[in-house]
């Protein structure tokens, strides 16, 4: 699975929106871009996923890029429970193909 | 989505000794797999579950100490054998239901303590 780099940390006023970064610069063509989230502790949430196209979900909005060596997820509305950690992950769209946990970004959403 | 339980949500177990962690779906699922959070860090997988199949493990984890069944569609259990204070981990299930544009859910994980 290609690798990705994030930011080790952000931060966000709650109300405002959050974007996060994710670089994947080795993507392979059949790789999805996952993004989990993490909530102190808890077992990871998926959030969207997508291939080259936006997405859009209640929770958030995906943005590929064109050559699809980035992506940002957008948290439009910010609120203090969406502290926590988000997970990029790019992943072969089969079934069973394996999950590769990075460190994430630290989100912290503050009053 | 599917909602996944585990069993105990924590445990404090002395070193040498045996914990078994059950993962329950509240529907048939292809695909189970099992992962590991230690301290700070990020999740690493063990190995996955399939039922009628002997599960596959990655890199660095033995049978002998995690070993995994799988009885049916629906259920799935993780053995921590053996415990050392190395064990002390979060311990996650996961399930995905085998189609092809599926995603993995995870359950709330084990919080194992090893004294």
């Amino acid at each position: 699975d290609a690798k990705t780099t994030q930011p080790t940390s952000m931060d966000c006023a709650e109300g405002r929106a959050a974007n996060l970064p994710c670089n994947h610069s080795t993507i392979s063509g059949n790789e999805y871009v996952y993004w989990y989230r993490q909530i102190h502790s808890q077992g990871p949430q998926y959030i969207i996923h997508g291939l080259k196209n936006n997405e859009t979900n209640e929770m958030a909005s995906l943005i590929i890029t064109e050559d699809r060596k980035s992506s940002t997820l957008i948290l439009p509305h910010a609120t203090l429970r969406d502290t926590a950690v988000y997970y990029c992950i790019v992943r072969v769209e089969t079934s069973g193909s394996r999950l590769t946990f990075g460190e994430g970004t630290q989100l912290t959403v503050n009053p | 989505s599917a909602v996944i339980s585990q069993k105990p949500s924590r445990d404090i177990c002395q070193r040498g000794t045996s914990l078994t962690i059950q993962c329950q779906v509240d529907s048939q699922v292809t695909m189970m797999f099992w992962y590991r959070q230690q301290p700070g860090q990020s999740l690493t997988l063990i190995a996955t579950a399939n039922q009628g199949s002997e599960a596959t493990y990655e890199s660095g984890f033995v049978i002998d100490k995690f070993p995994i069944s799988r009885p049916n569609l629906t259920f799935s259990t993780l053995t921590v054998s053996n415990m050392s204070p190395e064990d002390s981990s979060i311990y996650l299930c996961s399930v995905e239901r085998g189609r092809s544009t599926d995603t993995q859910y995870f359950g709330p994980g084990t919080r194992l303590t090893v004294l």
